[in-house]
């Protein structure tokens, strides 16, 4: 049981790049999330979904796009990279059993020059 | 949406005192109130959470209570060790949704 994983670890990119950050989870969970962490802000919710087929923005969802699959994965898509994004971004899935717990991914750090 | 505010965002102590950080939030219908525990280079991972149902919750050196009156609620470390260093997040839920918001973070430091 892996848990949460996430790929790439580590990403630097060029003003204007494409690139996808993948996420998959072995749990079964229906909710899945990303957030970006930023120092002194905490984490931000960028887009999360409460199923296969289901997605929705949370408080930072411009210039990310999201699509949901399967119930394993959740890819988190940029579009056209800018320095703004420069974060780590951590991907989450969430029990929606009575304990409610969400998992967090180990994290991807990405950088935009 | 739901703001959550928490202090102190550093806090340093001795190995063997206690350590208290303190959250609010500001919408009565969240209901769902976890900590996390991030150490360096790993994602947040869960160590005790609270439903608005319950005033006190405690596990081991660790608990969390609860005012919904005040909408407060704080994470209370007891016995502190050098491997609780780490950086602590609060987070508020709406227990039918899947969004949580979380507060800025607290570094905290167990001094040997």
């Amino acid at each position: 049981n892996a848990g949460v994983t996430q790929t790439p670890k580590f990403q630097v990119l060029k003003t204007g790049q494409s690139m996808t950050l993948q996420c998959a989870q072995d749990m079964n969970h229906e909710y899945m999330s990303w957030y970006r962490q930023d120092p002194g802000m905490g984490l931000r919710l960028i887009h999360y979904s409460v199923g296969a087929g289901i997605t929705d923005q949370g408080e930072v969802p411009n210039g990310y796009n999201v699509s949901r699959s399967t119930t394993e994965d959740f890819p988190l898509r940029l579009l056209s990279a800018a320095p703004s994004q420069t974060s780590v971004y951590f991907c989450a899935s969430t029990s929606t059993s009575v304990s409610r717990a969400q998992y967090f991914g180990p994290g991807t750090r990405l950088l935009v020059l | 949406g739901e703001n959550v505010e928490q202090h102190p965002s550093t806090l340093s102590v001795q190995e063997g005192d206690s350590a208290v950080i303190k959250c609010t939030y500001s919408d009565s219908a969240s209901n769902y109130f976890p900590w996390y525990k991030q150490e360096l280079g790993k994602g947040p991972q869960l160590i005790i959470d609270i439903r608005s149902n319950v005033g006190e919750k405690k596990d081991q050196r660790i608990a969390v209570t609860l005012n919904k009156t005040a909408k407060h609620f704080s994470l209370h470390i007891t016995e502190t060790q050098p491997e609780d260093s780490a950086v602590y997040f609060c987070a508020a839920s709406v227990h039918t949704g899947n969004q949580f918001y979380f507060g800025t973070g607290t570094s905290l430091t167990v001094i040997p």
